[in-house]
């Protein structure tokens, strides 16, 4: 079993709608990151959290530590949203667990 | 400025060969990390570097990957003797500071397809 689990595996939208995408994780951890890869591309990293809420954009992400849970959500989502978005946590030590992804495509 | 640079972004080779896989990090950031995304796979941590202290390879495949980084800087990868299952996009990362908290920086990564 993973232990990140992210849901849902892909997600199709309309453009303008609101987006969540869930992440949650069997360990204890130091911070949870956000990672998003576009198709045929690299990796950027969108958020690095430890607690509450970061915002940058459109794009928000929450975590709640007690719960084991993290959310990331896209305002007014856009067509150049779509790509696999990522969430992976880094516990006592700096390797990375990665959830295996999920695929969002925003439909104009 | 520069982001993390790898080379070469694809690789072919024939089963049983050796690749070698380069990353360059950002100037400046003393952590390097190599991970694999195999085709319908999460990516999986392989090494990582962190200034001049041992490198940590616990999360290496076998003994045929192996890894270095030379004046704090470059790193390569070799896979020796090549199988078809180490077909997959191998990922080059470096973060600034020793903080495992720190925010990584990926290269695009090099494609490698073994026949």
């Amino acid at each position: 079993k993973n232990e990140v689990e992210q849901s849902p595996q892909n997600l199709t939208a309309q453009e303008g709608e609101f987006i969540t995408i869930n992440c949650s994780y069997s360990v204890g951890i130091s911070a949870l990151h956000w990672l998003q890869q576009h198709p045929g591309g690299g990796i950027v990293s969108l958020f690095m959290l430890s607690s509450g809420k970061k915002k940058h954009g459109r794009l928000i992400a929450t975590i709640n530590i007690q719960e084991k849970h993290s959310s990331l959500h896209i305002t007014a989502s856009h067509p150049r949203d779509s790509a696999v978005y990522i969430c992976a946590y880094g516990g006592s030590n700096y390797k990375l667990t990665f959830g295996k992804g999920t695929l969002l495509t925003v439909n104009p | 400025g520069a982001g993390v640079s790898q080379s070469p972004s694809n690789k072919v080779t024939e089963k049983g060969k050796d690749v070698e896989l380069r990353c360059d990090p950002i100037s400046g950031h003393t952590a390097l990390y190599w991970y694999r995304q195999s085709l319908g796979q999460g990516l999986e941590f392989l090494i990582y570097f962190q200034g001049n202290s041992a490198p940590d390879k616990s999360g290496l495949p076998s003994d045929r990957f192996s890894a270095e980084r030379t004046g704090g800087s470059v790193s390569t990868l070799t896979i020796q003797r090549t199988q078809q299952e180490d077909s997959a996009v191998y990922l080059c990362a470096s973060s600034p500071t020793p903080d495992r908290n720190s925010p990584l920086h990926f290269g695009n990564g090099t494609r490698l397809t073994v026949t």
